[in-house]
């Protein structure tokens, strides 16, 4: 398996602009999860779903960013404008269907990330 | 509230040296937890977890964990460190018995080896 696969690897972007970041889950995980890491605040959960559905998007910082899942291995986080602050590392994560641990349920498997930069 | 904690922020050690990197839990029950590690400029990637049984838990890498009831808390471990160890290390946990749902991740901790 590939992993989860993320893009693009680095976005340079100017303020007021569109931002569309990518994810590809893992064949056979049915939850996947939206992180931003930043040095102020470490790892942020923005969203997750589960069977393509939104679960708990309590995390995403303001109507600015949105995410879809419109199938099994598709996944996008929009910003749309973006701000300076929005600036970091952005995450995605998935993991196998629910049901116990011993079969892999909560163990996240993560990209490798996109880097984004909004100057 | 559910929370993970690393109260050390940043650790150095020698190459060769012993680790223990430490994480405290605060769960109603017992959590699952987990130790990832993230290399410069990549992902993170998944050690060690633990869900229930055993409370040393082996992970890949050479490292293990004990988890302490008693002390709420999920150290993490090495007995030799080598210079390709020097990364950031995070403890995340989730209620146990969830099936799915949300990692609280701790802030960190970076690693430092000298040689």
């Amino acid at each position: 398996d590939a992993g989860v696969i993320q893009s693009p690897r680095h976005e340079v972007t100017e303020m007021g602009q569109e931002v569309t970041l990518r994810c590809k889950p893992i064949s056979g995980h049915n939850s996947l999860f939206w992180y931003r890491q930043t040095m102020m605040r470490g790892l942020e959960l923005l969203i997750y779903f589960n069977n393509n559905v939104p679960i708990d998007d309590s995390g995403m910082p303001e109507d600015r960013f949105s995410a879809k899942m419109p199938n099994a291995s598709f996944s996008t986080l929009k910003i749309q404008p973006s701000e300076p602050r929005d600036s970091a590392v952005y995450f995605c994560a998935s993991s196998p269907r629910r049901g116990s641990p011993f079969f892999g349920a909560n163990v996240l498997t993560f990209g490798a990330g996109s880097r984004l930069t909004v100057l | 509230a559910q929370s993970v904690t690393q109260p050390d922020i940043h650790i150095t050690v020698s190459e060769g040296a012993s680790l223990e990197l430490r994480c405290n839990y605060s769960y109603g029950a017992t959590p699952y937890l987990f130790w990832y590690v993230q290399s410069p400029g990549q992902g993170l990637q998944l050690l060690l977890k633990y869900f229930s049984g055993d409370t040393l838990v082996q992970g890949i890498k050479g490292f293990e964990a004990e988890f302490k009831r008693s002390q709420s808390s999920f150290n993490l471990r090495k007995p030799s460190v080598h210079w390709s160890d020097a990364a950031e290390y995070f403890c995340a946990g989730i209620a146990g018995g969830t099936s799915y749902g949300k990692l609280t991740f701790g802030q960190g901790t970076i690693l430092t080896v000298h040689p």
